[in-house]
């Protein structure tokens, strides 16, 4: 598998309900982020967790990471057609003298029905 | 609040042409990166930029390609000769510093190559 994979690749729920996606990764990384993408359009940040974090919240977003089992996965709560959209997780394993590069994964595609 | 801004949104080019993509990153951020995304495949890291220099590239970002940061606001990305399967969306990056900072993205110029 490849660095930063998602799944399920797709999701179908209704309004109100919770919507968890998971991403695998497979070298050390510094840290994590999470980026949702309407379709065709930009990717836009939803949020970021190191390596040394476990858990992080954002309003209706909640980010574990494990770094015993490399994964992560992202939690929306009380979920609104409004979040339809593609969501990527995307790892940032850059060094001190190159940067950070993200690798990102295949995306999971979330529809939320009204 | 700031955003990268990217110019043009689309651009239609015959193959074998130049074109330049252009990035304006949040003005307080130093480094800048490059990725793209092939219509229905992940997004690809291309090439991170920090002080006037390359600072890692990917194996996509051949001798074809070209970054540069001509002024104190602008970012570009030139395709000397582009070939078909340079169709893709090109987004533009920035981070403030470098390794755990949120990247920020563009809103993607869509680049259609006939």
């Amino acid at each position: 598998s490849q660095q930063g994979e998602e799944d399920p690749q797709a999701l179908s729920i209704q309004e109100g309900e919770n919507a968890t996606m998971n991403c695998s990764y497979k070298t050390s990384i510094n840290n994590l982020q999470w980026y949702r993408q309407n379709s065709g359009r930009g990717l836009v940040h939803l949020i970021l967790i190191r390596s040394n974090e476990r858990e992080k919240h954002s309003g209706r977003l909640r980010v574990t990471l494990d770094t015993s089992k490399k994964s992560s996965s992202l939690l929306i709560t009380a979920s609104r057609a409004a979040d339809t959209a593609s969501y990527f997780c995307a790892t940032d394993a850059g060094r001190e003298t190159s940067g950070s590069r993200l690798t990102f994964g295949e995306g999971t595609q979330l529809t939320v029905n009204p | 609040e700031p955003e990268v801004t990217q110019t043009p949104s689309h651009q239609v080019t015959q193959m074998g042409q130049e074109v330049i993509l252009r990035c304006v990153p949040i003005s307080n951020h130093l480094y800048f990166y490059w990725y793209r995304q092939i219509l229905g495949q992940k997004v690809e890291f291309l090439v991170s930029f920090y002080n006037n220099e390359i600072s890692e590239k990917s194996e996509i970002f051949d001798d074809q390609f070209s970054v540069e940061r001509p002024d104190g606001s602008n970012f570009t990305l030139k395709i000397r000769s582009t070939k078909l399967e340079d169709s893709a969306m090109y987004f533009c990056a920035s981070t403030r510093r470098n390794l755990q900072e949120t990247q920020y993205f563009g809103p993607g110029t869509r680049l259609l190559v006939l």
